[in-house]
């Protein structure tokens, strides 16, 4: 069965830094889905990468693809206070998703 | 406008009722899909549903049933036997094809009275 991992669970950060948020999971898949949600919100999709080596970028967001190492990183450039959420990764299993647990990020000013 | 919507946007249950949270999107997408989180938790997959008339159980199906007569509606009942019902209760849809991103509604928040 796929399993979907991300870490760090919870971050926090000062503004202007930069971090990178992980994921891995267990089984072949080459679709990996990045979704951010504010506390008490739905989930809304941020990436979408479909191949090997597959990279996207949004504003100080940027998202990668490894399936050879079933790896994907998600990476916060200068954090701002507006980033503040919590991110999931998701992975296409079979015809459903399996969900990484999340990682809550804080930034403080 | 295309997009998902839930109804209500809270839910009371009382010991021993069965609830039914309702779920209809207009983006024309084939696959739905019904997701519980707990708070501070991730997404367990409860039911999905690739077409209409066909549903198949996620990894937490017990104590809950589904439904899909229309293409545009996926509703969800929580029965009695789901004892620990309380929870965030998200309905997503998604096209078929190469990018199967899922689109998430606002999410039904259900308390046990």
């Amino acid at each position: 069965e796929l399993k979907v991992e991300q870490n760090p669970l919870f971050l926090s950060m000062q503004e202007g830094k930069n971090y990178t948020i992980y994921c891995n999971y267990s089984t072949t898949s080459d679709r990996l889905y990045w979704y951010r949600q504010d506390p008490g919100k739905s989930l809304e999709s941020l990436f979408v990468l479909l191949s090997n080596g597959a990279v996207k970028q949004e504003g100080r967001l940027m998202a990668s693809l490894d399936t050879k190492a079933r790896l994907s990183t998600l990476h916060i450039t200068a954090a701002v206070h507006d980033l503040s959420a919590t991110y999931f990764c998701a992975v296409d299993y079979n015809n459903d998703m399996r969900f990484g647990a999340g990682t809550r990020l804080t930034v403080k000013p | 406008d295309g997009g998902i919507t839930q109804s209500p946007k809270y839910l009371f249950r009382k010991e021993g009722q069965n609830v039914t949270l309702s779920c209809e999107q207009n983006l024309n997408h084939d696959a739905m899909y019904w997701y519980r989180q707990d708070p501070g938790q991730g997404l367990r997959l409860i039911y999905y549903s690739q077409i209409v008339n066909d549903f198949q159980k996620g990894d937490i199906a017990e104590g809950y049933s589904v439904s899909r007569e229309k293409k545009e509606s996926f509703p969800l009942t929580v029965t009695s036997a789901q004892k620990n019902p309380t929870a965030f209760y998200l309905c997503a849809s998604s096209m078929s094809g190469t990018s199967k991103t899922q689109y998430f509604g606002p999410g039904t928040r259900l308390l046990v009275l």
